[in-house]
């Protein structure tokens, strides 16, 4: 079975700043996704950046980007300019490309805090 | 929808008794997917369904969950003799066929005391 660790249950950035969130994961599969999303207090879990494994490239979204490690199997997340509209739980997660398996596999999650 | 709509958006029961939690999905979406979350965790993968048969139910905990989506839209998630370990947040998430991309709705605070 496919897991996904987040070994920082918090962190905290200055306002403008960068910071980046930390993802492992395990899996004896090739093909694969993986995502982050964004969780604020309003418990709607929101699509932060996708990654597909067989991409070389790693995904950016604006001021998100990703630092995605294949044979690390590391899935890190970087936030630049940091807005005090990013203070969430983020969420790295996992899904299998193989049909049928839809489901998504999470981390626990990093709180973070912007400080202004 | 514009969204994914659960409600009722919080409920409180008693142990035992039982509750239905509701999911209407974007319009459209063939999948949907429940998942719990409970305090301090990420979501946990309960079921996934596609169209009106579930695909995949292997999350789900024992025989007191049950969850149907009788014309391949709304979904109720059922759960019976409720035990104060079933408090979580029930989330549910809905997409089009072979998309990577599932949309989540705000969940169903249930607390059971």
């Amino acid at each position: 079975a496919q897991t996904v660790t987040q070994s920082q249950p918090e962190m905290s950035v200055q306002e403008a700043e960068t910071v980046t969130l930390s993802c492992t994961y395990d899996t004896s599969e090739s093909d694969y996704y993986l995502f982050w999303y964004k969780q604020p207090p309003s418990r709607q879990m929101i699509l932060v950046i996708r990654q597909e494994a067989y991409k070389q490239q790693n995904a950016t979204e604006n001021r998100f980007s990703v630092n995605f490690q294949k044979a690390a199997k590391s899935f890190s997340l970087k936030i630049s300019d940091s807005q005090l509209g990013d203070a969430a739980m983020y969420f790295c997660a996992y899904r299998s490309a193989q049909g049928g398996s839809e489901k998504l596999v999470f981390g626990k999650g990093t709180k973070l805090t912007v400080n202004p | 929808g514009a969204g994914v709509s659960q409600t009722p958006s919080n409920k409180v029961t008693e142990k035992g008794k039982y509750v239905e939690l509701r999911c209407d999905p974007i319009s459209g979406h063939t999948a949907l997917y429940w998942y719990r979350q409970s305090l301090g965790q990420g979501p946990e993968f309960l079921i996934y369904f596609q169209g009106t048969g579930a695909a995949d139910d292997s999350g789900l905990p024992n025989d007191r969950f049950f969850a149907v989506r009788p014309e391949g839209s709304v979904s109720t998630l059922k759960i019976q003799r409720t035990e104060r370990g079933d408090s979580a947040v029930y989330l549910c998430a809905s997409s089009t066929y072979l998309n990577t991309e599932a949309f989540f709705g705000q969940g169903t605070r249930l607390t059971v005391v």
